[in-house]
């Protein structure tokens, strides 16, 4: 069972900042939280991990609870190629476990 | 360019008919993932291999078998015992396995079996 609980999906408005939140109430203190996206019928895409500090890079910044039960990921000017299922996921000691995550429309 | 390479990218095989999709890296990953994936679901782990000669079976192994002979390679055999193996395949690496420290995948574009 995967460790996070995400909505299973979301629209936006293209230009505006998505919002991706994810809950993952029972995280360990040394597990990252990573976020991954794929588009249909491809490979899933890295975007970004964090610990405990938010965190940002070119594609997306992540913001992290202070008590670490929860995160949201933001694409700050959602385009329609931001469109795709997005996953939330903790690691867990022998393996990656990824949920249905949240099926993301970006719209015009 | 550095990356994963999944062949074929669509397969078709008869029930009964075993049949072995290719996963190469040229990233000099130590670790390697197989995941299965179903219309309108998630990724399961189907087995890793966090270094050569050495793997171990994820959520759903019945029915498929693995090999790590080389550290570049990382085979999935779906056998006939698989008994709904159409689905799209998904390979990964990662630097290192679950010892400690971040361990972010890189994917492959995957493989589409579909059995006849």
């Amino acid at each position: 069972d995967a460790k996070t609980t995400q909505p299973p999906s979301m629209d936006c408005a293209e230009g505006r900042a998505a919002n991706l939140p994810c809950n993952h109430s029972t995280i360990s203190g040394n597990e990252y939280v990573y976020w991954y996206r794929q588009i249909h019928s491809q490979g899933p895409q890295y975007i970004i991990h964090g610990l405990k500090n938010n965190e940002t890079n070119e594609m997306a910044s992540l913001i992290i609870t202070e008590d670490r039960k929860s995160s949201t990921l933001i694409l700050p000017h959602a385009t329609l190629r931001d469109t795709a299922v997005y996953y939330c996921i903790v690691r867990v000691s022998d393996d990656m476990r990824f949920g249905a995550g949240t099926r993301l429309t970006v719209k015009p | 360019d550095g990356g994963i390479t999944q062949s074929p990218k669509y397969l078709f095989r008869k029930e009964g008919q075993n049949v072995t999709l290719s996963c190469e890296q040229n990233l000099n990953h130590d670790a390697m993932y197989w995941y299965r994936q179903d219309p309108g679901q998630g990724l399961r782990l189907i087995y890793y291999s966090q270094i050569v000669n050495d793997f171990q079976k994820g959520d759903i192994a019945e029915g498929y078998s693995v090999s790590r002979e080389k550290k570049e390679s990382f085979p999935l055999t779906v056998t006939s015992a698989q008994k709904n193996p159409t689905a799209f395949y998904l390979c990964a690496s990662s630097e290192q396995g679950f010892s400690s420290g971040a361990n972010v995948l890189t994917f492959g574009a995957g493989s589409r079996l579909t059995v006849l």
